[in-house]
Parts: C-alpha cells; structure tokens; sequence
C-alpha cells in the first residue's frame, strides 16, 4: 500500500502564528484528503485534494501529485486550531500519515 | 456533505465475547469502509463494502467481519474478543469509495476489559 508521512509530528504555535504541515506519499494515488481529529475522535474534512490549491478561511491546501506532497497552511492560529492533523492518501483504502499534533498557546 | 451514524458510541465488553458495530450512510453513498485507531498502530484499515460485496480487505485475522446490507448499512463484528482490539472504530463513506472525498462517522469507541 501507499506510505504517507507527515511533518513534524509535532508543532507548538504562539496564537497568531502561521504553519504549514507536510505530507508526503509514495505513490501516485486517486485522492488526498486533509482531516483534524476532534478532542471526541471524529474525523473532521478539511479538504480533498488530489491535485491543485484549495483555501478555506485561514486554511489552505497545495498538492502537487507529480512530485507525491501536499501542503497544508494554517494562518493566523487559534486555540481552537489545536489537535491533531491527518493526511490520508486513497488507493483501494485510505493510508494516512502518524499525524501532526499541533498546539496552540494563548 | 454525508452525514453518517456509528452505533454504538461507546462500550465495554470483556476478552471472550463478541460485538457488533453499525454504520448507516447517507443514501447515495454506496461505499463503506471501516478503520481502527489505536495509538501504537495509528489508522488502520479493515475493509471496505460497495454494493454489499467486500470489494478489498485489510491485514486483520478472520475474528474481524463485516456486511453491508441493501441500503448501504454496514456492520462489523469482532469475535472473542481480546484486549488489543481495545480502540476507536471508525467507517467512512463515499459515493464510489475508490474515487472521490470520504467522510467519517463520529466513531465507536470499545473497551475490552
């Protein structure tokens, strides 16, 4: 199956911060999708994206599929940014990355 | 955006028994697919039901079973539990599954004590 790895595992912010989480992956694949897992376990969709840029408020998204990475920008953290940040890479199933845990301070 | 139900939210079973987990999709999201978290081995994938047929399978022992049934509902099934299937399980779903966004339920938490 597909490896994905993520960067860095971990990331603490000051509160008005940028940032930017890398995800990496082995092979090309059908579809890329960003998700924040909520302190409840859910999985929260921040973005699909197989290829291309997509923004969303004050987050972002950059894949570029020939070179097998995706970006993922925070601007301007919050608190409530905090959590942890899967990227997954679809084939048959959805491999996904450890995670970036990221916090952010007041 | 789906909206998609896991039942039960939270449980507690002991080493020996079984349990039953439910997904119910959305209609139109045919696809459904389940993964257990667990913080050594991250995301894992289970399997994945399109149409009632199990179309792809992780590496998990036979004790781990799912279906799906004519409205797109699936279910998965764990016997004789043992105490590393101690996890969150979660299902996804997408209107063809190997194509195209996938969204998660808010997932079944289960406690095998």
């Amino acid at each position: 199956g597909i490896q994905v790895e993520q960067s860095p595992p971990d990331l603490i912010l000051q509160e008005g911060a940028n940032s930017t989480l890398r995800c990496n992956f082995s092979d090309s694949v059908n579809n890329l999708q960003w998700f924040h897992q909520n302190p409840w376990g859910q999985l929260i969709n921040l973005f699909y994206i197989p290829s291309g840029t997509k923004q969303n408020g004050r987050l972002s998204a950059t894949t570029v599929a020939t070179e097998r990475y995706s970006l993922l920008y925070i601007s301007s953290s919050q608190t409530t940014d905090s959590g942890v940040y899967f990227c997954a890479a679809l084939d048959y199933k959805l491999s996904f990355g450890a995670g970036t845990t990221v916090t952010v301070r007041a | 955006k789906a909206g998609v139900t896991q039942t039960p939210r939270y449980l507690i079973k002991t080493r020996g028994q079984q349990v039953t987990l439910s997904c119910s999709p959305i209609s139109g999201h045919r696809s459904v697919s389940w993964y257990q978290q667990t913080p050594g081995q991250g995301l894992q994938f289970l399997f994945e039901y399109f149409s009632e047929t199990q179309r792809n399978k992780g590496n998990f022992p036979g004790r781990f079973s799912g279906r799906q049934f004519s409205n797109s509902r699936s279910e998965m099934n764990v016997s004789t539990l043992e105490l590393g299937d101690s996890a969150l399980y979660l299902c996804a779903v997408g209107r063809e599954g190997l194509h195209g966004e996938l969204f998660f339920g808010e997932g079944s938490r289960l406690t095998v004590l």
